[in-house]
């Protein structure tokens, strides 16, 4: 039983394109989060949502869209594809508001690349 | 404000011990530590508190300087399976996780 799960997998796309990832967790839990990790591995936080609120909104551009229809799904939307926007996307979920003293539990990622 | 980790990369024969080091500049409510294999997720090991408490991994252990706001993730006889990419992730106010660049380490037979 897959606890976070992400599709698709891979994701490839021209420049200029819109797509979405979307992002299911069956743990119960109630934040979920989107990191994007680019080419040198560095890994960082887009977006946070707690039983469906944004609480985390990092500087990300307006293209980047987060939508969560219920606390077990994240879905991230992106627009308008720049060749920057090349990454792998990685959903997590943790319990009682993630970072504070929770584990964070990692989908299996979504490798993304424009062209 | 993303914290430091140190050394960048490490190669390490198998039974042998590594110390993995996380420095920030501000203040910490946790230190995270997570270990990403290539090709994977990354997946949990430890969190260290405020007041020294932790939890996590049975076989790896870890400190929590807060007042100088750095953390050391020790790898004792190592595991041709320790082998990844280990990142500290720092808690700023409001629950957020800040990681490090990583640590890749090495194993070798």
């Amino acid at each position: 039983d897959t606890a976070v799960s992400q599709t698709p997998k891979y994701l490839v796309t021209q420049m200029g394109n819109d797509k979405s990832i979307k992002c299911e967790q069956n743990l119960g839990h109630d934040t979920m989060y989107w990191y994007k990790q680019d080419s040198k591995k560095f890994l960082k936080i887009m977006f946070s949502y707690n039983n469906k609120e944004l609480i985390i909104n990092e500087t990300v551009p307006n293209r980047f869209s987060p939508k969560s229809p219920d606390k077990a799904h994240l879905n991230l939307h992106i627009n308008s594809l720049e060749l920057g926007d090349s990454a792998v996307y990685f959903c997590a979920s943790s319990p009682l508001g993630g970072g504070v003293h929770n584990e964070q539990f990692f989908g299996p990622g979504t490798r993304l690349t424009v062209l | 404000q993303q914290p430091v980790q140190s050394p960048q990369a490490v190669i390490l024969r198998e039974g042998e011990d590594a110390v993995i080091n996380c420095s920030s500049s501000k203040a910490l409510y946790s230190v995270h530590w997570y270990r990403q294999k290539h090709g994977e997720a990354p997946v949990f090991l430890m969190i260290l508190l405020k007041g020294g408490e932790q939890k996590g991994h049975e076989k790896i252990s870890a400190s929590f300087n807060e007042k100088k706001q750095q953390s050391s993730l020790y790898l004792t006889a190592s595991q041709l399976s320790y082998s990844g990419t280990y990142f500290c992730g720092t808690e700023l106010s409001g629950g957020k996780l800040i990681f490090g660049q990583g640590t890749e380490l090495s194993v070798k037979p």
